[in-house]
């Protein structure tokens, strides 16, 4: 069965301060990888998808890498700000007998910028 | 920009009573899901509808049922409401069920049974 991890649970940084935020998986067969911001009370915000076959995506100010065979994911945020305060998820799309609709979801990452 | 549009964003139930959470999306999605979120489980997957007319079981379907309505809206019942049902319900939706499928979150629906 696919985990996904996230470490830490939890991270505060100080503003302007580069950073990384880590997913790692339990199987490396996967169609893509979706990271997603949750503000508090609100829903998923998708920021990134990395399909299989890619190495990286970068939206602004936000770069995500994939090495699928080692099962990892990076998604590194730079020159950080308060705004960038959330809850970070990634999530697996795995390649399933049965189709692939069942995403797997990391716990997240609860990113603090302090200004 | 409505995108993924749920209601009620919150309900309090009594143990016993039914519901309905309704979604729609403008995006002419063909799939549709309902995730629930709890603290320490993470998003868990209830039903899905891969394509209008088709429903399928997630991870954690008992005491749910759904309906999809048309393309725009997939809705998700509740009988006979539990307090293990208390929740913050999500509804997603992406292009297509396949490899490629981006998935897109609307804001929550936030359910207490007391």
């Amino acid at each position: 069965k696919q985990e996904v991890t996230q470490i830490p649970a939890a991270l505060s940084v100080p503003e302007g301060e580069n950073l990384v935020l880590n997913c790692s998986f339990t199987d490396s067969a996967i169609y893509n990888l979706q990271w997603f911001r949750q503000d508090p009370g609100k829903g998923l915000t998708s920021l990134l998808l990395i399909q299989s076959s890619q190495r990286e995506q970068t939206s602004g100010r936000l770069n995500a890498s994939l090495d699928k065979s080692s099962g990892r994911s990076t998604l590194y945020i730079a020159a950080s700000q308060p705004g960038d305060s959330a809850t970070y998820l990634c999530a697996v799309r795995p390649v399933a007998r049965a189709g692939s609709y069942q995403l797997t979801f990391g716990k997240g990452t609860k990113l603090s910028v302090i200004p | 920009n409505a995108g993924v549009t749920q209601t009620p964003k919150f309900q309090v139930l009594k143990t016993g009573q039914s519901m309905t959470l309704q979604c729609a999306q403008d995006m002419n999605h063909n799939s549709m899901y309902w995730y629930r979120q709890d603290p320490g489980m993470g998003l868990r997957l209830i039903y899905y509808s891969a394509s209008e007319g088709t429903t399928d079981k997630g991870e954690v379907p008992n005491g749910y049922n759904v309906s999809r309505l048309n393309k725009r809206e997939f809705s998700l019942r509740l009988e006979s409401a539990a307090p293990s049902q208390t929740s913050v319900y999500f509804c997603a939706s992406s292009k297509d069920s396949f490899s490629t499928g981006e998935l897109f979150f609307g804001e929550g629906s936030r359910l207490t049974v007391l």
